[in-house]
């Protein structure tokens, strides 16, 4: 099946301090969707990428979708406390419109 | 609107007891799913509704059944709970595709069996 692995696993940053978290499947994507859980809650999403090379900005987060449609990142300018909490991409298979399989995540903590 | 609303917040079972997860949307949305999650493991699907009336195997369906009960309601029912069944549960739902189709989560039903 699908497998959508992410890395790192944990990071520790010290604010303002930049972060990048990377995702990778196993298969060729539709589209990718980003989420961010703060801890002891749940999921929000934040972005979807559809096209092939698509970049994203909000604020200090910029997201890509590789050429390959495989690949995604996501990454932080100048971190702060608020950025706290662990992020996953899911993974949208042409066919399977209403699944997503989401990454194993990676989780940022940020120090003053 | 209340968005995803999950009942119980928390929950400790014994090995064996049964009990049933429930899950409410009033976003008018078509899709929804039933995740657990485990440190170190993200999310997993257990089943997913793509419509009122159908429901579908995830990636972790063994030990679960589910009912769609409505449009707005879906249940995860655990027959004989196990402590490999110890884990937060979340709720989601999707609206039609045509829209991002994002997924929203209700605030999870943290289980524990002993």
């Amino acid at each position: 099946g699908q497998q959508v692995m992410q890395i790192p696993q944990y990071q520790h940053v010290q604010e303002g301090e930049d972060f990048t978290t990377y995702c990778n499947s196993s298969t060729t994507l539709s589209n990718i969707q980003w989420y961010k859980q703060r801890p002891g809650g749940h999921p929000v999403f934040l972005i979807q990428l559809v096209k092939s090379g698509e970049v994203k900005k909000q604020k200090r987060l910029t997201f890509q979708f590789g050429e390959a449609k495989k690949n995604s990142s996501l990454h932080i300018t100048a971190t702060q406390t608020t950025d706290v909490g662990t992020y996953f991409c899911a993974g949208r298979n042409t066919g399977t419109a209403s699944k997503l399989t989401f990454g194993t995540g990676t989780r940022l903590q940020v120090t003053l | 609107n209340a968005g995803v609303t999950q009942t119980p917040k928390f929950q400790v079972l014994k090995t064996g007891q049964s009990m049933t997860l429930q899950c409410a949307q009033d976003m008018n949305h078509n899709s929804m799913y039933w995740y657990r999650q485990d440190p170190g493991m993200g999310l997993r699907l257990i089943y997913y509704s793509a419509s009122e009336g159908t429901t579908d195997k995830g990636e972790v369906p063994n030990g679960y059944n589910v009912s769609r009960l409505n449009k707005r309601e879906f249940s995860l029912r655990l027959e004989s709970a196990a402590p490999s069944q110890t884990s937060v549960y979340f709720c989601a739902s999707s609206p039609p595709l045509g829209h991002f189709y994002e997924q929203y989560f209700g605030p999870g039903t943290r289980l524990t069996v002993t």
